[in-house]
């Protein structure tokens, strides 16, 4: 198993631009989050989606935070217009539904807005 | 939101157990306790779980009080790939987690 898949690895984007973050999750989870990462706020859960439909999205700093999932095996975070503060670690993680369940996570999209 | 307590940071030997300890006093009955951990530069990975009982996998073992208000995290034997950021987190009915500060494990040869 490939593991969850994010892309890009990296991203430089300028203040204002759009940025799509892209997720394919384990095969046969049917849970998946987005997590970001900062040195000041630590790991913060954004959003949730169960069986493709979002569960919880009280993590989502604002309005020009928005996360979709169209299918079982995809998924997109995108910020529009980007700042220079969403500067951060991006993770997307993935499980079957139960809270006794192990979540997986991605490698990590590192974003810099400049 | 059940909160978890972690002190910052812990050093230990290599090849001698390691003893990471968390504080949960607001844990509700269903929570499940979780363990991650963070090597540098990389998504935290699942380490251990439990509910009540003690808990034994190839990776660590997990301690947990009578209370469900405190659980350690038990390295049985540090080696230099164990140095790490370690979370003890609670999962709820939501399946949802919720990360704390953590404790950076630093692992001496």
């Amino acid at each position: 198993d490939a593991g969850v898949i994010q892309s890009p690895r990296h991203e430089v984007t300028e203040m204002g631009q759009e940025v799509t973050l892209r997720c394919k999750p384990i095969s046969g989870h049917n849970s998946l989050f987005w997590y970001r990462q900062t040195m000041m706020r630590g790991l913060e859960l954004l959003i949730y989606f169960n069986n493709n439909v979002p569960i919880d999205d009280s993590g989502m700093p604002e309005d020009r935070f928005s996360a979709k999932m169209p299918n079982a095996s995809f998924s997109t975070l995108k910020i529009q217009p980007s700042e220079p503060r969403d500067s951060a670690v991006y993770f997307c993680a993935s499980s079957t539904s139960g809270s006794y369940n192990e979540q997986f996570f991605g490698p990590g999209t590192r974003l810099t807005v400049l | 939101d059940a909160k978890t307590t972690q002190p910052n940071s812990m050093e230990s030997n290599e090849e001698e157990p390691v003893h990471l300890p968390c504080n949960h006093s607001t844990i509700s009955g269903t929570d499940y306790i979780h363990w991650y951990r963070q090597l540098p530069s990389q998504g935290p990975e699942y380490v251990i779980h439990g509910l009540t009982s003690n808990v034994n996998n190839r990776m660590a073992s997990l301690a947990i009080a009578e209370d469900r208000k405190s659980s350690t995290l038990i390295l049985h034997r540090a080696t230099l790939r164990d140095a790490a950021v370690y979370y003890c987190t609670l999962n709820n009915a939501g399946n949802m987690l919720t990360f704390g500060g953590g404790t950076r494990l630093m692992v001496k040869p």
